[in-house]
């Protein structure tokens, strides 16, 4: 039980082209959806929280409306990475949480997807 | 000072015998602990979760929380090369939106 994908596992393209990641929890419904990046040898960084039907809470230093984020149902949420720039290479990972309540929950990872912007 | 924090390693140990790795966090109102393992190149998976004071044990795997002294650790007994990977503390703050904020992870090496 609780498994997370992601598609695409890998994405090249075009400066200033728009990539579009999607998230899905395939045996839960998961209230909240976390986006998180990373870059070698470093941490994961949130970059955004996201709750079903809600808009997204972006961590500082995020940029909105570069990284747009629709979390349109419980089992399904996206990364827009707008206009990508080299820079934006890296490992975009999604996790979700189960709902229910207690705060115990735990956070379930998608095996990511990197990207490589040329 | 950083929220969660952890020795980045890489942490040697020989095969068989026990790995230990540590993580402090700042949050005091933090109610849970996660521990994830990290293969280079894939995204972390769950070991251990925590949510009390003192041990929890899963296998070869034994959390341990410390909340006045704002700890918690990770011990893996009878290392396998297997186990070699990065392991990374999260902690969930006690915020509004409970917030996981992870560390930067501790590189084990399990040498044959």
């Amino acid at each position: 039980g609780a498994v997370v994908s992601q598609h695409p596992s890998w994405v090249i393209c075009k400066s200033g082209t728009s990539v579009k990641i999607e998230c899905r929890s395939l045996d839960f419904q998961a209230t909240t959806m976390f986006w998180y990046r990373q870059f070698p040898k470093q941490s994961l960084m949130l970059m955004a929280t996201s709750n079903e039907g809600s808009k997204a809470t972006y961590e500082q230093g995020v940029e909105k409306d570069k990284f747009l984020i629709n979390h349109a149902s419980l089992t399904l949420s996206t990364l827009t990475v707008t206009s990508a720039h080299p820079e934006d290479s890296s490992f975009y990972i999604c996790s979700a949480r189960p709902g229910g309540g207690g705060g115990q929950e735990t956070q379930y990872f998608g095996p990511g997807t990197r990207l490589l912007v040329l | 000072q950083k929220e969660v924090e952890q020795n980045s390693g890489p942490l040697s140990v020989p095969e068989g015998a026990i790995a230990s790795l540590n993580c402090t966090y700042s949050d005091r109102g933090s109610q849970s602990f996660f521990w994830y393992r990290q293969y280079s190149g894939k995204s972390p998976e769950l070991i251990m979760s925590i949510y009390s004071n003192g041990d929890k044990e899963d296998g070869r795997f034994t959390a341990q929380l410390n909340k006045a002294s704002q700890y918690v650790s990770l011990l893996i007994r009878d290392s396998q090369p297997s186990d070699s990977a990065t392991y990374l503390c999260a902690v969930r703050g006690s915020g509004g939106y409970q917030k996981v904020t992870f560390g930067i992870g501790t590189k084990l090496q399990v040498i044959p």
